[in-house]
């Protein structure tokens, strides 16, 4: 079916980066955009940005410039979001969305990778 | 880019209505009628419940429904069910780079 499945829960060090990935199935990967969401334990939802699995043109909030680097490997479609010099703030939920071509919203979300970043 | 604003919570009885608003600004919902709503409930994902300002994705119930009026858009939700319990999410389309920005959440609890 349709569904995007992502890796699961990391801990890392201050510091260190994380790699998370979303493998999307059920649908064709390169018709939509996918994006990256966090949500810090108890609080809202974050943009982080997106990557255009067909060109691997990416958008980065401007928030995480530079520490925040969006790929994708069509072959098995999936895309990856790494994120380096993780800070204890960057412990959070971070979710994969879809977004079709020409739409502005998620209509597919994956369930979720728990990053937590502690010394 | 600032958060859009939520209010932090809202309750209503079984059957009742309740309205959620998302205030942004000229740059975001003011400008583009690209206002989506998210459900979530307690360790889940969000899930889509209406996008582009009014309009609802196949499967969601009738009840919910979408609307906007200059940089304030709204989330009703009619005939209140326990199910309903959530916290429900504003997201804003706001260009340059381009650029989404979400509201701080609103915890939705029916009595």
């Amino acid at each position: 079916q349709v569904q995007l499945v992502q890796s699961g829960a990391e801990v890392k060090k201050p510091g260190a980066s994380v790699k998370v990935s979303c493998k999307a199935s059920g649908y064709t990967f390169t018709g939509y955009y996918m994006h990256w969401v966090r949500q810090a334990p108890g609080q809202g939802l974050e943009w982080m940005g997106r990557i255009n699995p067909n060109s691997g043109g990416t958008n980065y909030a401007q928030k995480f410039q530079g520490r925040v680097t969006m790929t994708r490997d069509t072959s098995i479609s999936t895309a990856y979001m790494e994120l380096s010099r993780l800070r204890s703030d960057d412990t959070a939920v971070y979710y994969c969305a879809r977004v079709k071509y020409g739409d502005f919203y998620f209509d597919l979300w994956g369930r979720g990778t728990l990053v937590t970043v502690s010394s | 880019q600032s958060a859009l604003t939520q209010p932090a919570s809202v309750s209503g009885s079984p059957g009742q209505s309740i309205t959620i608003s998302c205030t942004g600004t000229s740059s975001d919902v003011g400008s583009y009628n690209l206002v989506s709503w998210y459900q979530q409930h307690p360790g889940k994902a969000p899930k889509l419940m209406i996008y582009e300002g009014s309009k609802r994705p196949s499967g969601v119930s009738n009840r919910f429904s979408g609307s906007k009026s200059g940089n304030t858009a709204s989330l009703t939700i009619s005939g209140l069910q326990a199910e309903d319990e959530a916290d429900y999410y504003c997201c804003s389309y706001a260009g340059s780079s381009p650029n989404w920005v979400f509201g701080g959440g609103t915890k939705l609890t029916v009595l």
